[in-house]
């Protein structure tokens, strides 16, 4: 298996723009994570689904994120509009029944100009 | 509300050393308890699982315990080596399976 997908590895945007991160879990998890890492406060979970489903979005900052995850192969993250203190990196993990090992995705790097 | 500490928050050894990195949580209903590797500008990598039943796991020059009652997992490195150089993370789980993780220890082993 490939691992956990996750595009684009790079991302800068101007504030204001519509971003997009996208996130491919290893086949046969049926748990997704959407994180945020930043050097001020460390890797914060976002929101994660359960069989596509979301269970707890508690973590997403504010209404301008937004995830989906349309079926059990792809996730997206969404920021509208993006601002400067978003900039930080994304990372995605998936898991076999949300008690075992998370294996991460290499990450999005997002910086808002 | 779970809160996750390691101490050190650095550490830099000579190669050859063995050495013990800290983790300590708040509430002892955890699931599971993660250690993660992360080298700069990447992903992070699962080193060691244990569940709440279990004491300790191993893998190769890792060991990692648990207990659970005073809310700490130690994690062993033996003989290090430069290759073992990045951030280790621990995460536990807990009610609402979400990760609640650690605010790392960064480690550099000198040749």
């Amino acid at each position: 298996d490939a691992g956990v997908i996750q595009s684009p590895r790079h991302e800068v945007t101007e504030m204001g723009q519509e971003v997009t991160l996208r996130c491919k879990p290893i086949s046969g998890h049926d748990y997704l994570f959407w994180y945020r890492q930043t050097m001020m406060r460390g890797l914060e979970l976002l929101i994660y689904f359960n069989n596509n489903v979301p269970i707890d979005d508690s973590g997403m900052p504010e209404d301008r994120f937004s995830a989906k995850m349309p079926n059990a192969s792809f996730s997206t993250l969404k920021i509208q509009p993006s601002e400067p203190r978003d900039s930080a990196v994304y990372f995605c993990a998936s898991s076999f029944l949300g008690l075992y090992e998370q294996y991460f995705g290499p990450g999005t790097r997002l910086t808002v100009t | 509300k779970q809160e996750v500490t390691q101490i050190p928050a650095a550490l830099s050894v000579p190669e050859g050393e063995n050495l013990v990195l800290n983790c300590s949580f708040t509430d002892s209903a955890i699931y599971n308890l993660q250690w993660f590797r992360q080298d700069p500008g990447k992903g992070l990598t699962s080193l060691l699982l244990i569940q709440s039943s279990q004491r300790e796991q191993t893998s190769g020059r890792l060991n990692a315990s648990l207990d659970k009652s005073s809310g700490r997992s130690t994690l062993y490195i033996a003989a290090s080596q430069p290759g073992d150089s990045a951030t280790y993370l621990c995460a536990v789980t807990g009610h609402g399976q979400n990760f609640v993780f650690g605010p790392g220890t960064r480690l550099s082993v000198l040749p």
